[in-house]
């Protein structure tokens, strides 16, 4: 069991629909992120809260829409999205800012955009 | 700003053979790197890091991966590789991005497929 559970971990929605991704951690961690994963590509980091806070955001575009109400919790709100949207996205959380590197990840959410 | 590249997107390599993954990074400043594991249908997990000292790095699971400064890379080795090494392998760099928190950059990634 991993210590970063993810949900759901398959998503299938249209264009005009609206849903959210799940991500909660049971580690004590106080940063958590989220990463896009495409195929043939580098895994991209999306967003990133450190101590409850957003401390980057690498030009996602606005219908990507990240929640972090405490430490333990992040949310990707999803909206108007596009066909190229679909990809694995994982979350990940670490201790300390990261400065050791490690990231702990879950398991991914499969999104698929019609 | 930093950059990592992987030079094989995919490596077949029979059982109990050895294999070599190969990882370049660029970077203006001091750095720390990573050999992430990607399983099927799972998420990275961490296989090892350099961060200081020895240059030499080993994971629990027989691989290493040596720090070479002077040819800013960072190779993943294992002398015997099993069917269960099967995955997906990311090399990472970090970098400082502000508020005390450091990022990773990752390499595209090496499919290792080992074949019986």
């Amino acid at each position: 069991e991993t210590g970063v559970t993810q949900t759901p971990r398959h998503l299938v929605m249209g264009m005009t629909n609206k849903k959210s991704l799940k991500c909660e951690q049971h580690l004590g961690h106080n940063a958590m992120y989220w990463y896009k994963q495409s195929a043939k590509k580098p895994l991209e980091l999306m967003f990133v809260y450190s101590l409850e806070e957003r401390v980057e955001n690498n030009s996602v575009p606005s219908r990507f829409s990240p929640e972090c109400p405490n430490s333990s919790h992040l949310f990707l709100h999803l909206h108007t999205l596009q066909p190229e949207d679909s990809a694995l996205y994982l979350c990940a959380s670490s201790q300390g800012g990261g400065l050791s590197g490690e990231l702990f990840f879950g398991e991914g959410s499969r999104l698929t955009v019609l | 700003a930093q950059s990592v590249t992987q030079l094989d997107s995919q490596v077949p390599v029979f059982e109990e053979a050895p294999v070599e993954l190969r990882c370049n990074y660029s970077s203006s400043v001091s750095v720390y790197l990573f050999w992430y594991v990607q399983y099927p249908n799972q998420g990275l997990q961490l296989l090892l890091k350099y961060l200081s000292g020895s240059t030499l790095v080993e994971s629990i699971n027989g691989f290493e991966a040596e720090f070479n400064k002077s040819q800013t890379s960072f190779h993943l080795r294992k002398p015997s590789v099993h069917i269960s090494d099967t995955a997906e392998y990311f090399c990472a760099v970090t970098r400082y991005s502000g508020a005390g928190s450091y990022q990773l950059t990752f390499g595209k990634g090496t499919k290792l497929s080992v074949i019986p």
